[in-house]
């Protein structure tokens, strides 16, 4: 039972706007959740956090967007770069203690140049 | 951000034997080390959880006699694939949490493509 759903296996955007990457979760005891970032035959890397205590975090270009009430997730990206083109996994943990990670199928992003 | 490195990269065996795949964190102690699969087009998926000088705690449908664990020092992981079948061949990525660092991150490995003939 997949309880890390990203609906969109791809998207597309033109550099310079915004690009914006969704995540839903099922499990009400998720109260961490983590974006990563991978790229083709590469473990993926750590981009941005949030706890369930607040709604948004930003960290230069990238923002992740929390709404608890309806179990959902955003990664914003702006400006989007040709750099940025990669699979994006979101993640959610029942803690922070960062043991257990349930993870999303993964977005593939294509930032057209 | 700290590292964590994977060997082999790829590795490529006949169905029956078996393969050990190395995960090292190399400038940190990892207390606690991951192992996941990731299938094709798929999300990573959790096997096993390994702490330093204990068993490995599998995840539900992991077989653990297939897929032996050894977490043998602070620094060192050791995934071993028994007697690989073609089914096994899948992309293999190692993560680990360190004493220093961010308690919530884990770093992971660059993976390790196995393929089964």
């Amino acid at each position: 039972d997949q309880q890390v759903k990203q609906n969109s296996p791809s998207l597309s955007v033109q550099e310079g706007r915004i690009s914006i990457l969704n995540c839903d979760y099922t499990n009400s005891m998720f109260d961490y959740f983590l974006w990563y970032k991978k790229y083709p035959a590469e473990g993926p890397t750590f981009l941005i956090s949030i706890s369930s205590i607040k709604d948004k975090n930003e960290d230069g270009r990238f923002t992740v967007f929390l709404n608890k009430s309806a179990k959902h997730l955003s990664l914003h990206i702006v400006p989007s770069q040709p750099g940025d083109s990669a699979v994006y996994f979101c993640a959610a943990s029942p803690s922070n203690t960062g043991n257990q990670f349930y993870f999303g199928t993964g977005t593939s992003l294509t930032v057209i140049p | 951000g700290a590292v964590v490195s994977q060997h082999p990269s790829r590795v490529i065996c006949k169905s029956g034997t078996s393969v050990k795949i190395e995960c090292r964190s190399l400038d940190f102690q990892a207390t606690t080390m991951f192992w996941y699969r990731q299938f094709p087009k798929k999300s990573l998926m959790l096997m096993a959880t390994s702490n330093e000088g204990s068993k490995a705690t599998y995840e539900q449908g992991v077989e653990k006699d297939k897929f032996l664990i050894n977490h043998a020092s602070l620094t060192l992981s050791t995934l071993t694939v028994t007697s690989a079948h073609p089914e096994d061949s899948s992309f293999y990525i190692c993560s680990a949490k360190g004493l220093v660092g961010a308690y919530t991150e884990q770093f992971f490995g660059p993976g390790t493509r196995l393929t089964v003939l």
